[in-house]
């Protein structure tokens, strides 16, 4: 079986500073990893999505995640955060024939001026 | 990009009626469609998987008869939460997949606020 976890349910930066979100998954099948952002009250928002092609997964808004297959990693970066970061980040992996995701716990990204 | 929409974005009501929330994918076809439920601070529960022409998959503990899905199209599915109680107040969601295996992605809704007095 698939799951996610997520490291820190809160990460706090300041303003042009490294961004680093942690996503550790397990999977019994090679996975299809997602991030993927949340607005206040706003459904959520495709970041960037690994599916076995490169390692290294380009987003939008700067963001980027590199998938490391012996430490089960699938870490979120950004070099230089910005005050409209400040949002809810899930990590999600696709479990198995059905498409359904299974999502991490959430972490809240609070961006300091 | 694909978009998918809800509606009604909000809806409060009664203890006792039913509600029923629609989800469309606006420029693609969505064989599968999933609802999502989240509680504040929380992290999404998949409630159910909705395919098209078929009947709805539903995760475990989540009932059925409670949370009625239809998805009549494929680009239309709802969810109808009879006989709400407020126990049943919270943020569902819902997203439609699109794109071949390996490719697939999911796109997410804006989301329903329900609130149930």
């Amino acid at each position: 079986a698939q799951s996610v976890t997520q490291l820190g349910s809160h990460v706090s930066v300041s303003e042009g500073a490294l961004v680093l979100l942690r996503c550790n998954y397990s999977s019994s099948v090679p996975p299809y990893l997602f991030w993927y952002v949340q607005y206040p009250n706003q459904g959520l928002q495709l970041l960037l999505k690994y599916t076995s092609a490169a390692t290294l997964v380009k987003g939008i808004n700067g963001f980027e995640a590199e998938f490391k297959k012996s430490e089960t990693s699938f870490h979120l970066t950004k070099p230089s955060a910005h005050m409209s970061d400040a949002a809810e980040y899930f990590c999600a992996v696709r479990g198995g024939n059905t498409g359904k995701l299974i999502f991490g716990q959430g972490t809240t990204l609070q961006v300091k001026p | 990009g694909a978009v998918v929409s809800q509606h009604p974005s909000w809806v409060i009501c009664k203890s006792g009626t039913s509600v029923k929330i629609e989800c469309r994918s606006l420029d693609f076809q969505a064989t599968t469609m999933f609802w999502y439920r989240q509680f504040p601070k929380q992290s999404l529960m998949l409630m159910a998987t909705s395919n098209e022409g078929s009947k709805a998959t539903y995760e475990q503990g989540v009932e059925k008869d409670k949370f009625l899905i239809n998805h009549a199209s494929l680009t239309l599915s709802t969810l109808t939460v009879t006989s709400a109680h407020p126990e049943d107040s919270s943020f569902y969601i819902c997203s439609a997949r699109t794109g071949t295996d390996g490719g697939e992605t999911q796109y997410f809704g804006p989301g329903t606020r329900l609130l149930v007095l």
